[in-house]
């Protein structure tokens, strides 16, 4: 299957600083990606969808001034958490799928844990 | 609106034997459903999906699921857990607005004793 790759898998910030996660998908060309954030023990709930070429398109709920999506490349998509504070620890999952494959799967990364100090 | 219930919080079993979790989905037409499995601190796993044909789907590592549209679920299935099943497990659907987004369950943990 295909691999999306996911970096870093853990960090550590202080509260007020900012923090960059990048989604890449290494044998395939993803159009969209899609950004989970998942709260211990709790379910994935969907953030965004980053869209290569163009503007998020983000969930009810989320702040975009705060959740920077950049999508420049077919195969990179990254996540900043801008101005973090210890509310925004949690672990985040970036997904992407295979437009050749067509609507099948969803290939995962292997997650980020944050937490903010 | 579509959601995915998953009504199982919490599921323990003894190893060698089988095991059901449950998922009953909403949805207007007919879904597109999945199930993945999360282990500690890791992405998750594609276990097997559907999208039509036979109701019955075998996906990896033994587990199968059978969509029943007039029970609206979509429950997985392994007849015999080993230890090394211990997971979180969840059911998804894909959203009805084509634009390729999964909505989760909660989620359902599974521990396995020997």
């Amino acid at each position: 299957g295909a691999v999306v790759s996911q970096h870093p898998s853990r960090v550590i910030c202080k509260s007020g600083t900012s923090v960059k996660i990048e989604c890449r998908s290494l044998d395939f060309q993803a159009t969209t990606m899609f950004w989970y954030r998942q709260f211990p023990k709790q379910s994935l709930m969907l953030m965004a969808t980053s869209n290569e070429g163009s503007k998020a398109t983000y969930e009810q709920g989320v702040e975009k001034d705060k959740f920077l999506i950049n999508h420049a490349s077919l195969t990179l998509s990254t996540l900043t958490v801008t101005s973090a504070h210890p509310e925004d620890s949690s672990f985040y999952i970036c997904s992407a799928r295979d437009p050749l494959l067509g609507y099948t799967e969803a290939f995962f990364g292997q997650g980020t844990r944050l937490t903010v100090v | 609106a579509q959601s995915v219930t998953q009504p199982d919080i919490h599921i323990t079993v003894s190893e060698g034997a089988s095991l059901e979790l449950r998922c009953n989905y909403s949805y207007g037409a007919t879904p597109y459903l999945f199930w993945y499995v999360q282990s500690p601190g890791q992405g998750l796993q594609l276990l097997l999906k559907y999208f039509s044909g036979d109701t019955l789907v075998q996906g990896i590592k033994g587990f199968e699921a059978e969509f029943k549209r007039s029970q609206s679920s979509f429950n997985l299935r392994k007849p015999s857990v080993h230890w090394s099943d211990a997971a979180e497990y969840f059911c998804a659907v894909g959203a009805l607005d084509n634009t390729d987004k999964l909505i989760f369950g909660t989620g359902t943990r599974l521990q396995v004793f020997p």
